[in-house]
């Protein structure tokens, strides 16, 4: 059973344009949010988190949505830029335990020129 | 080095036999992080380390697979008879003990089991 879902296998938008990849969550217990990005044969590195004391953290081009309610999260990249092509991972935690972060299954986002 | 630093960067091996794959984490980094990612899924949590010990080893998919971390520093990960569907990219992960500035991942050992 998956606790972190990104329904959007992959996204295409234009440079200039807003990206917007969703990701939703199951557990209850999760307590913080990251945003990762994983460029072709490199590990995924660390872009933006988010504690569920807050509903929005801005990085930057980069912005993290949180609806706790929902148990929804949105990463916003704006403008999009032909760099940000990458694959971008949903994590989230529960720091009231230990640091195990589970991951989603990943968007692919091309930024066309 | 300043990062996390995985070797081999690629290995291929036979059906049936036994791999050591080794994450050398950056320095002062407490905690310590395996994860998988097979083709086309995401990452799969295998095993997480703080200091020496292993408080979670619940993502170890078989009792193949076994990691350990000596001097609160380099890791290993051993599978045991390996399978076809062993085939991944193994990857480490370190961050101070809390974690919240996120993990620094190495670049990954791609594993083929042929």
């Amino acid at each position: 059973d998956q606790q972190v879902k990104q329904n959007s296998p992959s996204l295409s938008v234009q440079e200039g344009r807003i990206s917007i990849l969703n990701c939703d969550y199951t557990n209850s217990m999760f307590d913080y949010f990251l945003w990762y990005k994983k460029y072709p044969a490199e590990g995924p590195t660390f872009l933006i988190s988010i504690s569920s004391i807050k509903d929005k953290n801005e990085d930057g081009r980069f912005t993290v949505f949180l609806n706790k309610s929902a148990k929804h999260l949105s990463l916003h990249i704006v403008p999009s830029q032909p760099g940000d092509s990458a694959v971008y991972f949903c994590a989230a935690s529960a720091r009231t335990s230990y640091d195990k972060v589970i991951f989603g299954p990943g968007t692919s986002l091309s930024v066309i020129p | 080095g300043a990062g996390v630093s995985q070797s081999p960067s690629n290995k291929v091996t036979e059906k049936g036999k036994d791999v050591e794959l080794r994450c050398d984490p950056i320095s002062g980094h407490t905690a310590l992080y395996w994860y998988r990612q097979s083709l086309g899924q995401g990452l799969e949590f295998l095993i997480y380390f703080q200091g020496n010990s292993a408080p979670d080893k619940s993502g170890l998919p078989s009792d193949r697979f076994s990691a350990e971390r000596t001097g609160g520093s380099v890791s290993t990960l051993t599978i045991q008879r390996t399978q076809q569907e062993d085939s991944a990219v193994y990857l480490c992960a370190s961050s101070h003990q809390t974690g919240e500035d996120g993990y620094t991942f190495g670049s990954g050992t791609r594993l083929t089991v042929v």
